[in-house]
Order: C-alpha cells, then structure tokens, then sequence
C-alpha cells in the first residue's frame, strides 16, 4: 500500500516564475493538507482541501493556490516565486474518520529551490 | 494566536542517558501529535495523545500530555545513536487539520 506520494522531489526555479507541486494521498484518504517547511523550522500549514474545495487556509498570500481533482489528488501552484518561497512542501492525507483517531500521514515532501 | 514552545531546541546526550523534551502550548487543545524528522527527509508519525493524561510508549520514547498545564513531554529512555534526529511537537484540534508546530528539538546521540 503506498503513502502518499508527492512529485517532484526536487526542483529549481528563478523567481517570478511559477511552480506546480503535485500530490496523491494514502489509499483510501479523502482530505489532503499542504504545508511549507523553512530550513531549520517546523512546518506551516498552507491550506486544507476536501471534496474538491478548499475547507480551511493559513496565513499564505493568495500567490498560493490549490486544487483538489475527483480521485482526492491534489496539486498546489505558487505564482509569482520570491526567493523567500525556498522549502519543503509537505502533503499530508486523512481518512474518512480520520478526525477521531488523530491519523495524518505526510509524504516525503517536494524541495523546491527559487534562485 | 496559538504558540507552541519546544526546549530545549537542541540537545546532546550519551547513549544511555535519559533525558526529557518539552512542549508547552499557548491555548486550548484537545489533541497533541510528536513527529520524528531525519535530515532532508518527511515527518514520521511517533504519537497522537488525544486527552488529558494520555500517555504512550514506543520503545525509548515515551509521551504524556497534561492538558491543563498546556504541556506535553517526550521521554527518552537510555538514548541510543539511532534516535538522534528532529523532534517536532504539534498541536491541532478536532474541528481542523490545521496543525500548529514547534520549532524543533534537534537531539544528536553520541556514545
């Protein structure tokens, strides 16, 4: 059974170009969370989707955007790149009923790097 | 806003010596996760405490949460090599996914 995956791993852009972050949750899992990774820091919580929309956002500037596709994967796009938006980007997943257990699963993370 | 505080931020031990991480949060919660992170890699689920004195263990480590205090600890038993990494404390709720993270206890392990 695989986790959830995320693609890239790694990439570089130059700033004031735009990026697409792509992630497919654990089988079985309906909602999916972003969140960006500083170096040295802990992780900040982008936004939330479920069913196709999006249920809950973080302090990010609507340069950051998302989507959520009918098979729950989800994308995240960040326009306007600033050198500042160098991370890791974490998808997380749940499952149904996962708000009882605690359960959420991250995947390995995309490293993005903005030269 | 919510804050959560980790201490120390970072920490160096023997093997074999224990040793305690805290965190402390600013607000209400009604859920406390412990994440493990290596070094370029994604976060590891170690506990999920969901009420006032849940306690669990796994291996050395061992987590408690006292929700009064705002405050959770994780224990770490005769520290070995293979736990040296960064521990992230979070806090989240039940309406949200939303979760709120420490900054960070970086604990190297050295014989």
């Amino acid at each position: 059974d695989a986790g959830v995956t995320q693609s890239p791993t790694h990439l570089i852009k130059t700033r004031g170009q735009q990026v697409t972050l792509r992630c497919s949750p654990k089988s079985g899992h309906d909602t999916v969370s972003w969140y960006q990774q500083a170096l040295g820091q802990g992780p900040q919580f982008i936004f939330q989707y479920y069913e196709e929309e999006e249920r809950q956002r973080g302090n990010f500037p609507d340069r950051f955007s998302g989507h959520q596709f009918p098979n729950y994967s989800s994308e995240l796009n960040v326009n306007a790149l600033l050198l500042g938006d160098s991370a890791l980007y974490l998808c997380a997943s749940r499952p149904p009923g996962g708000r009882d257990t605690g359960e959420l699963f991250f995947g390995e993370g995309s490293r993005l790097t903005v030269l | 806003e919510l804050k959560v505080e980790q201490n120390p931020l970072f920490l160096s031990m023997q093997e074999g010596k224990n040793y305690t991480i805290y965190c402390n949060y600013s607000t209400t919660s009604d859920r406390l996760y412990w994440y493990r992170q290596d070094p370029g890699k994604s976060l590891e689920s170690l506990f999920v405490l969901l009420s006032n004195g849940a306690v669990k263990q796994e291996g050395r480590l061992m987590a408690s949460l006292d929700t009064k205090a705002r405050l959770s600890t994780l224990h770490i038993t005769a520290a070995v090599h293979d736990l040296s990494a960064t521990y992230f404390c979070a806090v989240g709720s039940y309406n949200t996914d939303k979760l709120i993270f420490g900054t960070g206890t970086r604990l190297q392990v050295f014989p």
